[in-house]
């Protein structure tokens, strides 16, 4: 079993949708976690830090279950611009500076 | 400021040749990671410095991956031998140093491109 999975994707939904991703990870004693987006041939960019409380960024909602292990990521009124992968990502076992990252989720947003 | 850099951005090798990978971090930042990304996958951890020293070296594959950074800032990852099973995007990231119970940034480069033939 992967460590974090993520839904396969790819999402392809319309400008102005509202899209949801989930995601699940294995080790209980992970502590931070996080949302990366990636685009296409670049390098991987911090979305968002995913909190216990949930948090809001713009269109952007992240929520975290520590007791089922699921983050998830809610995106509201796509964009164009927003079409991207979506990687879930928590810290690794020993500390606070190994990620692991999900296969990531594809998301294209069509006019 | 300048971001992490990597050179050289595409590297195009034999099987069984030596290669040697190159990032330059963030100005200041002590700690720098190496990650792996194949196609369709996230990025897998490989490596990671404090300073000068591999703090976790627990992703490296095997003993043909070996990565320096002897003045803590430049590192380089170094592949012996290389196999086709090689080929990928190598990710170099840097944050500052990370406070226990906290979590910095890594800040990503735009990663060298791998292609064993």
């Amino acid at each position: 079993r992967k460590e974090v999975e993520q839904d396969p994707g790819p999402f392809n939904v319309p400008e102005g949708a509202t899209v949801a991703f989930n995601c699940t990870y294995s080790n209980s004693a992970s502590q931070s976690f996080f949302w990366y987006r990636q685009d296409c041939r670049k390098e991987p960019k911090l979305l968002m830090s995913v909190y216990s409380s949930g948090n809001e960024d713009g269109r952007f909602t992240a929520q975290l279950n520590r007791a089922s292990q699921y983050i998830s990521l809610l995106i509201r009124d796509s964009k164009l611009s927003d079409s991207a992968t979506y990687l879930c990502v928590v810290n690794g076992a020993g500390g606070y500076n190994k990620l692991i990252f999900g296969a990531g989720t594809r998301l294209a947003v069509h006019p | 400021g300048a971001g992490v850099s990597q050179t050289p951005s595409n590297k195009v090798t034999e099987k069984g040749k030596y290669v040697e990978l190159r990032c330059d971090p963030i100005s200041g930042h002590t700690a720098l990671y190496w990650y792996r990304q194949s196609l369709g996958q996230g990025p897998e951890f490989l490596i990671y410095f404090q300073g000068t020293g591999a703090a976790d070296d627990s992703g490296l594959p095997n003993d043909r991956f070996f990565a320096v950074r002897p003045e803590g800032s430049v590192s380089t990852l170094k592949i012996q031998r290389t196999e086709r099973g090689d080929s990928a995007v190598y990710l170099c990231a840097s944050s500052s140093t990370p406070g226990t119970g906290s979590y910095n940034e890594q800040f990503f480069g735009p990663g060298t491109r791998l292609t064993v033939l």
